[in-house]
């Protein structure tokens, strides 16, 4: 499977603890883009890198939550002190970054607090 | 960023070609229109995407008239596998952000 892959598909955690998610983009693609969904929205933009380079954090909902992306390839996305409204499906998308490449989006991580 | 909208929902049966119009009255000069197709508890998938007049391909048409202030996506024939929600965006995917904005989508219900 070569398309993007978003590790672990669900994950469930009580308020107040750490998560991190993993997404590893397509490997030809320098651009990668986090997204937030929940139930009966469409997907709400987060950040994006053009290879290590975050190039936009401005939509991350707050400071609680940070992006990295060290070496150009995967990403990861974690959230500290979850709290009950951070649940929610977690989407990562990446692209060419020529011209009007679209997005290709991995299938999520499904974020459930207690 | 260009709004979009959308009908919120849409029925059809088996077979038959479904239209689903998008209006962008906002739409900048570099702007793609860009729909995209989400099933449950998966992440969107790019259907189709153009500038203007018209584009095909397998799946899908997009119909794109000379002002861009709307777009109609046309699924051929659909099937009860298409039941989805479709999202229509426009945005610079060129462009220094690339970021997409999406809105609620149209609810496609495909019936037998």
């Amino acid at each position: 499977d070569t398309g993007v892959s978003q590790d672990p598909r669900h994950k469930i955690t009580k308020r107040g603890q750490n998560v991190t998610f993993r997404c590893d983009p397509i490997s030809e693609h320098n651009r990668l883009y986090w997204y937030r969904q929940t139930l009966g929205q469409g997907p709400e933009f987060l950040t994006y890198f053009q290879n290590e380079a975050q190039l936009e954090k401005s939509r991350l909902l707050s400071d609680r939550f940070s992006a990295e992306r060290p070496k150009g390839s995967f990403s990861t996305l974690e959230i500290q002190r979850t709290e009950q409204g951070d649940s929610a499906m977690y989407l990562c998308a990446s692209s060419l970054g020529n011209g009007n490449q679209p997005q290709h989006f991995g299938d999520g991580t499904r974020l459930s607090i207690l | 960023l260009a709004k979009t909208t959308q009908p919120i929902s849409m029925d059809s049966y088996e077979g038959q070609e479904v239209n689903i119009t998008c209006s962008h009255n906002n739409i900048a000069t570099n702007d793609y229109i860009t729909w995209y197709q989400q099933f449950p508890s998966q992440g969107p998938r790019f259907i189709i995407q153009g500038y203007k007049t018209k584009v095909t391909n397998e799946v899908a048409s997009l119909f794109i008239p000379a002002d861009r202030k709307s777009s109609t996506l046309s699924l051929p024939r659909v099937s009860l596998s298409d039941t989805a929600v479709y999202y229509c965006l426009v945005g610079d995917e060129g462009g220094a952000t690339n970021k997409l904005i999406f809105g609620t989508g149209t609810l496609l219900a495909v019936q037998p």
